[in-house]
């Protein structure tokens, strides 16, 4: 069966350190790889999007994710981090059916001062 | 601004009842769908439509119906609902294509059924 993995649950770091969230998915010939955050109280946003050319893909807050298909990973990372990016992330994979989203278990951000 | 409305928040319902969860969306998109968040599980996908009056099965649909009679709302129904179904729901829609477009969100109805 298709399946996104978060390896990590919750992940606190201290405001200004670098972070790294991972995840993998399961093999397939054609996949699009989604990041998507979820604010306290709010529904989920989209962070940025792998769907094909350049394997590292960024977005406008300093986050980046890179596509890697040997490995099946799509891991995300910011050098330093803000208070405001304490959230939750999900990764999230399409599997070209019609948009239909597979996502992880989700990793929660705290970010300390 | 592109918007996806959940008609409630929060929700508190007794065991047995009929729920209904409404979803709005005004960016005229053909998919839409209702997913399921619970800690630790992420969200998992209860329903999808790709068209009105069509409708598809998730990976967990038990328990759970949709209505699709109009293109911009996609109703999510509790046939009888039980504490098992407390959770938090997310409605979403996107674009028609094949996977590569991005899944607009609500915010999100927090239930809990007592």
């Amino acid at each position: 069966a298709q399946s996104v993995t978060q390896l990590d649950s919750q992940v606190p770091v201290f405001e200004e350190a670098p972070v790294e969230l991972r995840c993998n998915y399961s093999s397939s010939v054609s996949v699009y790889l989604f990041w998507y955050v979820q604010y306290p109280n709010q529904g989920l946003q989209l962070l940025l999007k792998y769907l094909s050319g350049s394997t590292l893909v960024e977005s406008i807050n300093g986050f980046e994710a890179e596509f890697n298909k040997s490995q099946t990973s799509f891991h995300l990372r910011k050098p330093s981090v803000h208070i405001s990016d304490t959230a939750e992330y999900f990764c999230a994979v399409s599997y070209n059916q019609g948009g239909k989203l597979i996502f992880g278990q989700g990793t929660e951000l705290s970010v300390k001062p | 601004d592109v918007k996806v409305t959940q008609s409630s928040r929060y929700l508190v319902k007794r065991t047995g009842e009929k729920v209904f969860l409404e979803c709005v969306q005004d960016m005229d998109h053909e998919n839409m769908f209702w997913y399921r968040q619970d800690p630790g599980l992420g969200l998992r996908l209860i329903y999808f439509s790709y068209d009105v009056k069509m409708k598809e099965k998730g990976d967990i649909p038990e328990g759970y119906s949709v209505s699709r009679e109009k293109k911009e709302r996609f109703s999510l129904i509790l046939e009888s609902a039980s504490t098992n179904q407390t959770s938090m729901y997310l409605c979403a829609s996107s674009p028609p294509g094949q996977g590569s477009s991005e899944a607009f969100f609500g915010q999100g109805t927090r239930l809990t059924v007592v």
